[in-house]
């Protein structure tokens, strides 16, 4: 059975830096790219960033709100996808989900399966 | 950066209606879309990928079709579970992006 677990979030003020983790089961881990989206409070979704696998250089993406501040990384020997986020703003506020990325017609789509979430509350 | 529109934003339907999604890209993006529900306090679930192709284990009653820029989400015979917040994405290029979700609600 396929499980993304995420960790990590909670309360950050602005400005500070929170690190999120997903711990993947279930499947080759490394096989697949990665993703990470978020959700504001009663908003729609977001995709911020991803991080291709080792045969694709462990290169990433990442959305215009982030650039610059969130890093995606992963751990093969450990199933594990990481989410650094410094110089948080107030509207980074969300739940943060991990989501495997699968492949179709030569791209890769976000999604298959997702993670529960983790709460980021960026306040002072 | 494409801009995913979804239509209309919300809408209400009865047990056992079928209803239809629509999901527009600001440019042609091939069959690189995906389809998503999520029901409230869950994680969104994977209901298409590629435009028409069903994730495995989703009923045949969802169904996917378009190309280009002009792309549907059909829902056969609602049921109470199906009662949700759909989404559609692209992966045609980065950044991938979403619609702005259609909310189905119960009449």
């Amino acid at each position: 059975e396929v499980q993304l677990v995420e960790s990590g979030g909670g309360l950050v003020q602005p400005g500070g830096s929170l690190r999120l983790s997903c711990a993947a089961s279930g499947f080759t881990f490394s096989d697949h790219y990665m993703d990470w989206v978020r959700q504001a409070p009663g908003k729609g979704l977001e995709w911020v960033g991803r991080i291709r696998r080792k045969a694709n250089g462990y290169t990433t993406e990442y959305a215009a709100s982030v650039k610059g501040r969130f890093t995606v990384s992963r751990d093969d020997s450990n199933n594990s996808l990481h989410l650094q986020m410094n110089s948080l703003k107030i509207e980074d506020t969300a739940v943060y989900y991990c989501a495997r990325g699968d492949s179709s017609g030569g791209s890769w789509y976000s999604g298959a399966y997702w993670g529960q979430g983790t709460l980021v509350t960026v306040s002072s | 950066d494409i801009q995913m529109t979804q239509s209309p934003s919300s809408l209400s339907a009865s047990v056992g209606d079928r209803i239809t999604i629509t999901c527009r890209a600001s440019q042609g993006i091939g069959n690189y879309l995906a389809w998503f529900q999520q029901r409230p306090g869950k994680a969104p679930k994977s209901l298409i990928y590629g435009a028409s192709s069903l994730q495995s284990g989703v009923p045949s009653k969802f169904s996917g079709s378009g190309s280009g820029t002009d792309f549907t989400l059909t829902i056969n015979n609602l049921q109470p579970e199906d009662f949700a917040t759909y989404y559609c994405q692209h992966y045609k290029s980065y950044p991938l992006t979403f619609g702005g979700g259609t909310k189905v609600e119960i009449k």
